[in-house]
Formats: C-alpha cells, sequence, structure tokens
C-alpha cells in the first residue's frame, strides 16, 4: 500500500541547532516534493519544492534533500529558533501540473530557548 | 502577495444546520480548489476538487450532497456542510492553485456541531 511517513513523535531540539525532519515514501513515485509549515489552528504555508531530479534546495536556513533511491527526503533548519516551532509536513505530487498532493501526517518541532 | 483567504475561522452551529465556509483567492486566480479536512494529528485528507465553472470531484467515501462544494469564479469557492452533525466537526482547510507550482493555503476553518 502507499504511504508517507513521518516521525509521529515531537522533535525536541536547543536553539541554535540544527534541526532534520525525515520523510519516508512507499510505493510512489513522485515528480517533486513540497515542505510545508503548519501552526496550530492554521492552514499549511509552502516552504519549499524539491523535484525528483534534484537531490538538494536551500532558502535561507532551509535545505531539503530528495534521495529516490532510498524514498526519502530530509528537512533541515539550521541554527533553529523558538520561532521555527511548529508542525512540518511533507507532500509529494506524480503529476506535473502540481495538482494532486498528498500529504504526510507531520512531525512537531519544539524548539526550547 | 497571493493568499487564499478563508471565512470563517471557527463556527459553532447547531446539529442540523448548515454552513457555508468561504475561500477566496486574493491576487491570483485559482483555476483549481482543493479542499481538506484534518483531524487532529492526522494528514490532511482531500474531499474534493473543484474547477471553476464545473462540477466538484469528490473523493471516494466524501458525501457530496453533504459537502456542496461551488466553485462560481476563479476567485471564490464555497464549501457547505449541509445538515451538520456532531461527527462533521473538523478543521476544514482550502487550497488554491494557480499554474504556478506554489499553492496557497486558507487559514482553515474549525467547525464544531454541538
Amino acid at each position: 500500500s502507499q504511504k508517507i511517513e513521518q516521525n509521529s513523535e515531537a522533535l525536541n531540539i536547543q536553539e541554535g541547532k540544527t534541526a532534520t525532519l525525515t520523510c519516508n515514501y512507499t510505493n510512489y513515485s513522485p515528480a517533486y516534493l513540497q515542505w510545508y509549515r503548519q501552526d496550530p489552528g492554521r492552514g499549511p504555508v509552502f516552504l519549499l519544492l524539491i523535484r525528483e531530479n534534484e537531490k538538494e534546495k536551500r532558502k535561507e536556513r532551509l535545505k531539503v534533500t530528495f534521495d529516490t533511491t532510498l524514498k526519502q527526503s530530509l528537512f533541515h533548519i539550521t541554527a533553529s529558533q523558538p520561532a521555527d516551532s511548529a508542525t512540518y509536513l511533507c507532500a509529494l505530487g506524480e503529476d506535473t501540473g502540481f495538482q494532486k498532493l498528498v500529504f504526510g501526517t507531520g512531525t512537531r518541532l519544539l524548539v526550547s530557548p | 502577495g497571493a493568499v487564499v483567504s478563508q471565512h470563517p475561522s471557527r463556527v459553532i452551529c447547531k446539529s442540523g444546520t448548515s454552513v457555508k465556509i468561504e475561500c477566496r483567492s486574493l491576487d491570483f486566480q485559482a483555476t483549481t480548489m482543493f479542499w481538506y479536512r484534518q483531524f487532529p494529528k492526522k494528514s490532511l485528507m482531500l474531499m474534493a476538487t473543484s474547477n471553476e465553472g464545473s462540477k466538484a470531484t469528490y473523493e471516494q467515501g466524501v458525501e457530496k450532497d453533504k459537502f456542496l462544494i461551488n466553485h462560481a469564479s476563479l476567485t471564490l469557492s464555497t464549501l457547505t456542510v449541509t445538515s451538520a452533525h456532531p461527527e462533521d466537526s473538523s478543521f476544514y482547510i482550502c487550497r488554491g492553485q494557480d499554474l504556478n507550482t506554489e499553492a496557497f493555503f486558507g487559514q482553515g476553518t474549525r467547525l464544531t456541531v454541538v
């Protein structure tokens, strides 16, 4: 069966450290993968998109890797801050039109001062 | 910048009544609007996809007569939960998509049916 798995347990780290979140998928052939941030009671906010032919993408303190052999994406936040505390969702799509997104359950990140 | 404005953010209604949720795309044209439902600590579950001017496509298991979707223009889509029951209580989120890669989510609506 098809699955997108993110660690359901919260990730607790100290301010200034690098947070690394994992997204594993099974029985999908994604054309791209996206990462979103979701705060409690709010809709997700788009962060980064990485395509299947890309290994790594960066945006400010964020870095995403995509390994289609391992069927895994890693999401890194360097120099983490308490304001980075939120739930982070990965989503993948097999279509080239960026329409059909399938979401993981998200991982909650808690950055303590 | 482009955003999707979703209203109301919270609504409490009595069992048996109907509730309408609106999503408006600002500064872009949402050719497609997606409607999701999210349970606590669960993934976003796609309910239906609507394109402007045509009937919505519902996912398996979603009752189209219960969750009425209207996408009358490129900037407005509505979801009406008809004859709401306590089990319909959930967090509903819309997502507007234009022709680019980025998706714009609404702020979400917390529906509580009492």
